[in-house]
């Protein structure tokens, strides 16, 4: 069965900081995988997804993200944060081609100034 | 602009009562939909696959006759919360596949339904 884990339920970071959220899964074969974010009584909005290829990939808004397989893998980055970007974050896996995901827990993120 | 909308984006009811929630593809027949429930500050949880002329695929743990999910058109799926308590109170997600897109294109999320019984 697949599954993701998001470990940190929680995050605060200063505006202006780097910021890195963890994400690992767990899937029988080659996965493919997502970070969406939501805010408060929003719905979900598609940062960026990884199948195949460079597995350093870069999303919406600033973010990046880094598959690494041999740790099960998919860290979500951003260099710089704002304070917009204050929400739910969710790390998504799926089968290629298929839309049924499993989402992780979320990891909320908090900006101060 | 958005190409799945879900409508309405709110609903208050008394408990007791049925409540239907839609999703609509604008621009793109989906033979597919999914839906997802949200519990306050929890993860996505699918609900069903909805398939347009057969019955929906529930997820297990997620009682049928309690959540009806029609799927009549390509471009319209349902779901009614049947004799809703405040337990049902949760956000509800759909989303669909646009068959136009290639294959390593996501699917695309309505923007949620929020619903509070009373």
């Amino acid at each position: 069965a697949q599954s993701v884990t998001q470990p940190d339920i929680h995050i605060t970071v200063s505006e202006g900081a780097s910021l890195e959220l963890r994400c690992n899964y767990s899937y029988g074969a080659t996965p493919y995988l997502f970070w969406y974010v939501q805010s408060p009584g929003q719905g979900l909005q598609l940062l960026l997804k990884y199948f195949s290829g460079d597995t350093l990939v870069q999303g919406i808004k600033g973010f990046e993200a880094e598959f690494k397989r041999s740790q099960s893998s998919f860290n979500l980055r951003k260099p710089s944060v704002h304070w917009s970007d204050a929400a739910e974050y969710f790390c998504a896996v799926g089968p290629f081609g298929n839309e049924k995901l499993t989402f992780g827990t979320g990891t909320r993120l908090t900006i101060i100034p | 602009g958005a190409v799945v909308s879900q409508h309405p984006s709110w609903v208050i009811c008394k408990s007791g009562t049925s409540v239907k929630i839609e999703c609509r593809s604008l621009d793109f027949q989906a033979t597919t939909m999914f839906w997802y429930r949200q519990f306050p500050k929890q993860s996505l949880m699918l609900m069903a696959t909805s398939n347009e002329g057969s019955k929906a695929t529930y997820e297990q743990g997620v009682e049928k006759d309690k959540f009806l999910i029609n799927h009549a058109s390509l471009t319209l799926s349902t779901l009614t919360v049947t004799s809703a308590h405040p337990e049902d109170s949760s956000f509800y997600i759909c989303s669909a596949r646009d068959p136009r897109d290639s294959f390593d294109q996501p699917q695309h999320f309505g923007d949620g339904t929020r619903l509070s019984i009373l």
